[in-house]
């Protein structure tokens, strides 16, 4: 099916680790794979996406990488901070949808 | 710019109820969303409009309906709540087409007893 698997569902770090979340999708075809933050009581922001003919792309301490064969793409945080804190989602665009398909989110607690 | 709004932010309903959430953007988009969220089950896409006078189905539409009211509102309908749509219910809009960021509104709180 157009699913897309996320995990782990949560992570722990202590403040200055890095932190990695990972998802895999079904659809060799798919072009868009976008990460969300979403901080309590708010709604998810896009923090960081990439496309299907680059392998990474980073902003500042965060990094998505994909991997294409595999069908599976990672969010990257370094010198993670308790700002950081927030559950993450990733998702992809399946083709032929014009809607996007996201994962289950990970809790992401940064310990100070 | 308020970017998308969303009314009410928290709503309790019998079952049977019906109510309609309503949505706005000021960004000119001309795609909405409607999602729900639940816990472990992330972001379940419900309804889309990909333009105005346009609505699709998504992945859960079943009890609700949409109304793309015009290019800036996206209004859910719920007809006869059930507890099983208990669930934090989020709007988002984006320019046209699937890989554009999607800005989301901050979500209402429903609770059907």
């Amino acid at each position: 099916g157009e699913n897309v698997e996320q995990h782990p569902s949560t992570l722990s770090v202590q403040e200055g680790d890095s932190a990695v979340i990972k998802c895999t999708y079904s659809d060799s075809a798919s072009n868009y794979f976008p990460w969300y933050k979403q901080e309590l009581g708010k709604g998810p922001q896009l923090i960081i996406d990439i496309r299907s003919n680059v392998g990474e792309k980073k902003d500042q301490r965060i990094a998505v990488t994909l991997n294409k064969t595999a069908k599976h793409f990672s969010l990257h945080i370094t010198e993670t901070q308790p700002e950081d804190s927030a559950v993450y989602f990733c998702a992809a665009r399946y083709t032929g949808r014009r809607a996007l398909t996201f994962g289950s989110g990970t809790r992401l607690q940064v310990q100070p | 710019n308020a970017g998308v709004t969303q009314t009410p932010k928290f709503q309790v309903l019998k079952t049977g109820q019906s109510m309609t959430l309503q949505c706005a953007q000021d960004m000119n988009h001309n795609s909405m969303y409607w999602y729900r969220q639940d816990p472990g089950m992330g972001l379940r896409l419900i309804y889309y409009s990909a333009s105005e006078g346009t609505t699709d189905k998504g992945e859960v539409p079943n009890g609700y309906n949409v109304s793309r009211l015009n290019k800036r509102e996206f209004s859910l309908r719920l007809e006869s709540a059930a507890p099983s749509q208990t669930s934090v219910y989020f709007c988002a809009s984006s320019e046209v087409g699937g890989d554009n960021e999607q800005f989301f509104g901050p979500g209402t709180r429903l609770t059907v007893l």
